[in-house]
């Protein structure tokens, strides 16, 4: 069963708007990771928090986890057309359990 | 460093064949993860090999195997096809040694079962 799901299913923004999306999972955590996927292809790594971190930046990328609330936010800022993807946050229980994905968020960034 | 590789990355079968995908991790990781992806269960975890060893399984039926060589390279096996066995399989490595660790993701291989 999936552990994490998102929030909106879809989005479709203007270039240069911020995206926020939403991942709310149902057990503890170690740490959560936000993926990047485009057209069906590989997943790309963007940004892993621990447990024990409440907010986390790389780039234009803002990640929060609220451990207490089972939740975690990423905001993309600045969005470009080449930000069009899906992204799937990925929860760990504890160290060397596999990951357990969410069903996505389908951002469109328009031109 | 090469990143991780499938083959093939398009795959064509029909009901009831069987079915090998192969992955090579990225050089010096240790652990290998397959994972199927379809447009109504999303991203589902296999299983997971580290050092030759099955080490994390997910909850899929008996039908899909796999095996890790002592080089790393992974592969795993569907056997006796269904439809819904259509899916893009994704393989990721990681070095296996650490609590907080990223996947590395290959491109996948898309399997249709007619």
């Amino acid at each position: 069963s999936q552990q994490g799901e998102e929030d909106p299913q879809a989005l479709s923004i203007q270039e240069g708007e911020n995206a926020t999306m939403n991942c709310s999972y149902k057990t503890s955590i170690n740490n959560l990771q936000w993926y990047r996927q485009n057209s069906g292809r590989g997943l790309v790594h963007l940004i892993l928090i621990r447990s024990n971190e409440r907010e986390k930046h790389s780039g234009r990328l803002r990640v929060t986890l609220d451990t207490s609330k089972k939740s975690s936010s990423l905001l993309i800022t600045a969005s470009r057309a080449a930000d069009t993807a899906s992204y799937f946050c990925a929860t760990q229980r504890s160290g060397n359990t596999p990951l357990v994905f969410g069903k996505g968020t389908r951002l469109s960034v328009i031109a | 460093k090469a990143g991780v590789t499938q083959t093939p990355r398009y795959l064509i079968k029909t009901r009831g064949q069987q079915v090998t995908l192969s992955c090579s991790p990225i050089s010096g990781h240790r652990s290998v993860s397959w994972y199927q992806q379809t447009p109504g269960q999303g991203l589902q975890f296999l299983f997971e090999y580290f050092s030759e060893t099955q080490r994390n399984k997910g909850n899929f039926p008996g039908r899909f195997s796999g095996r890790q060589f002592s080089n790393s390279r992974s592969e795993m096996n569907v056997s006796t096809l269904e439809l819904g066995d259509s899916a893009l399989y994704l393989c990721a490595s990681s070095s296996g040694t650490s609590d907080q660790e990223t996947q590395y993701f290959g491109p996948g291989t898309r399997l249709l079962v007619l």
